[in-house]
This record gives structure tokens, C-alpha cells and sequence, in this order.
């Protein structure tokens, strides 16, 4: 596609509901990346993916976050019994190759727990 | 860990002067560092970046400048316009790593 696409774009979310944030990377784009933005803040890493490879999970907050990207192409991002700190615009990014210069990013989806 | 501190965290300017946003990392090995903005709502956009192998990239009315000995870049917007009006966020990246590391971001407001 032309640019990176993200669903749901809004998400309301029961406290201790699972919830499943899917991105649609541009075609082609071998690295993708999901970042965590709280409000009046900058994103912050959550993980990598190189094709279908996950090279860094490093920024998962806990155990109830989890990522894949079976095919290399779509990436879901699984959060497991949502917590009100969970609540943020979780963004989506690619980036052509593996040289991690110049992402671009989705609109995000912006989940609330309450 | 690594960080980039950003500041300031809010900037008003008049339409037509400039503004400035300066950012300090801490990884001396970071060799990458783009600017985003970011309309409310909306996706951070990429609107210019510099490697370290450069002082300073210039594009219309947006420059980044680069000083790698004190590990600070600062974006310059020259000629403001509210259109320019958004969160900007700088951020760092490292080679070998696969992250950015963003600033806090600043609010700039241009007063027609």
C-alpha cells in the first residue's frame, strides 16, 4: 500500500480485556517496528522485526504484551488482560532494508482502558 | 540506558520569526538523528534528518544543525508559518541497534 496502515485506528477496552492491534507495513518493507506513545510524550520502543523475525523485544513492558509477524508482512500487537496503564497510541512503523534510517510511521491506534 | 533530552517543551513564536528546538542525547555512538512532526491526531511525519558525518542539512525553510563533540542537534525553522504549528520530536538512533530513542517532544504555537 501506499503508506502504513494501522486498525483499529480507536479502541476501547474493558479492564482485563485482550485486545489485538494490527499493522499493514508498506509493501516491500522489510523492517517493522511498534512503539508505545503515552500522552505528551514521545514514543517509546516496544519491538523490532526484521521480515518475519522479532530481532528485539527489548521495550515490551511486561509479560501481557506480545508481537508477531508470521509472514513477515502484517504485524499484530497482543496485549493480554489490558491494564489502565496500558492506555497510549501504539504506532506502527517500516522501513525499506534493514538500515533502520527514515521510518515512517501509521496513524496509530489509540487504546483506552477503562 | 540512552536518552535525549528535548527542550524547550513548549514554543510560541510570531508568524515569520524563527524558531529553534534543541535536543542532547547520550549514546556517543549514535550516528542518525531525524526530526518528526507530529499534528494532533495525526502520525509523526519525517521532515528532515542528519548523519553524523555532516554538521549541518539544510531544506527550505528547516535546517538541523550537528555537534557531535557536546552530542547536541538543534532544528531551525525560519519564515514560521501556523501551518508549522505541531509537536516536533527529535530522536536518535545508533547503528547496530534497532531503536530510536525520541525526546519528550515541543509544542510549537505560531501566532498569526
Amino acid at each position: 500500500g501506499a503508506g502504513v496502515s494501522q486498525s483499529p485506528r480507536y479502541k476501547v477496552a474493558k479492564r482485563g480485556q485482550d485486545v489485538a492491534l494490527r499493522c499493514d507495513p508498506i509493501s516491500g518493507h522489510v523492517s517493522l517496528f511498534w512503539y508505545q506513545q503515552a500522552l505528551g510524550q514521545g514514543p517509546e520502543f516496544l519491538t523490532y522485526f526484521q521480515n518475519e523475525a522479532q530481532l528485539d523485544k527489548s521495550g515490551l513492558p511486561s509479560d501481557r504484551f506480545f508481537a508477531e509477524r508470521p509472514e513477515g508482512s502484517v504485524s499484530t500487537l497482543k496485549i493480554q488482560r489490558t491494564q489502565q496503564e496500558d492506555s497510549a497510541v501504539y504506532l506502527c512503523a517500516s522501513s525499506q532494508g534493514d538500515s533502520n534510517y527514515g521510518y515512517t510511521f501509521g496513524s496509530g491506534t489509540r487504546l483506552t482502558v477503562v | 540506558g540512552e536518552n535525549v533530552e528535548q527542550h524547550p517543551s513548549t514554543l510560541s513564536v510570531q508568524e515569520g520569526d524563527s524558531a529553534v528546538i534543541k535536543c542532547t542525547y547520550s549514546d556517543s555512538a549514535s550516528n542518525y538523528f531525524p526530526w518528526y512532526k507530529q499534528e494532533l491526531g495525526k502520525r509523526p511525519q519525517l521532515i528532515i534528518d542528519i548523519r553524523s558525518n555532516v554538521g549541518e542539512k539544510k531544506d527550505q525553510r528547516i535546517a538541523v544543525t550537528l555537534n557531535k563533540t557536546a552530542k547536541h542537534f538543534s532544528l531551525h525553522i525560519t519564515e514560521t508559518q501556523p501551518e508549522d504549528s505541531a509537536v516536533y520530536f527529535c530522536a536518535a538512533f545508533t547503528s547496530g541497534t534497532y531503536k530510536y530513542i525520541f525526546g519528550t517532544g515541543t509544542r510549537l504555537k505560531v501566532l498569526a
